[in-house]
């Protein structure tokens, strides 16, 4: 069974600090993908990771997939308390028909001024 | 510039009262997927689809039904509701591509008292 797991689950930091969020499988994913939850709305994507090693950088935010593509890891650089929300990552279900993704439990970030 | 639109966005329902969530999207997307969003227990899949007229089960299928007689709809129905059903419901569509990733809606809150 394929799994993502997130860590870590909640975080509470100050503006300013910088973090890095870590999810972690013992699967191969061919992509991994980082979504941002708020409050009160669905996921929106931020980002879909491709090729192993590969590091993608959206302002502030550094993506990074792991070399054999069972990894990923999300940085923030100075965090701010517009980043707060639920970052998830997903993958596509090995061999899978119609895009089903496997999503990972989540972590709450909240972002104190 | 709609994405998915999900109706109604909350719902309080009494044991064993039927309702119908629906969801359109304006992206000529093939995919579509019922999720439900629990605290604790992350994304879980319902029910999803490939395409018009077609469905296929998730990972917790059991009280759901769904149908997708046109391509831009994907309807979720409880027949008989129950208090295990209360939950945040999202609805998300993808491109046959699908490093695009999801696209979801903002969610309906259903409460079964």
């Amino acid at each position: 069974t394929q799994l993502l797991e997130q860590s870590p689950q909640f975080l509470s930091i100050q503006e300013g600090e910088n973090l890095t969020v870590y999810c972690n499988s013992s699967s191969v994913f061919s992509s991994l993908q980082w979504y941002r939850q708020e409050p009160g709305e669905g996921p929106v994507l931020l980002v879909t990771v491709v090729t192993g090693g590969e590091v993608k950088k959206l302002k502030r935010l550094t993506f990074q997939f792991g070399d054999a593509r069972k990894d990923s890891s999300l940085h923030i650089t100075a965090a701010q308390p517009g980043d707060t929300g639920l970052y998830l990552c997903a993958g596509p279900l090995k061999g899978n028909q119609g895009g089903k993704l496997i999503f990972g439990q989540g972590t709450e970030l909240s972002v104190k001024p | 510039n709609a994405g998915v639109t999900q109706t109604p966005k909350f719902r309080v329902l009494k044991t064993g009262q039927s309702m119908t969530l629906l969801c359109a999207q304006d992206m000529n997307h093939e995919y579509m997927y019922w999720y439900r969003q629990d605290p604790g227990m992350g994304l879980r899949l319902i029910h999803y689809s490939v395409g018009e007229g077609t469905t296929a089960k998730g990972e917790v299928p059991d009280g759901y039904n769904v149908s997708r007689l046109k391509k831009q709809n994907f309807l979720l129905g409880l027949e008989s509701a129950a208090p295990s059903q209360t939950s945040v419901y999202f609805c998300a569509s993808s491109s046959i591509d699908r490093d695009y990733g999801y696209t979801f809606g903002s969610g309906t809150r259903l409460t079964v008292v």
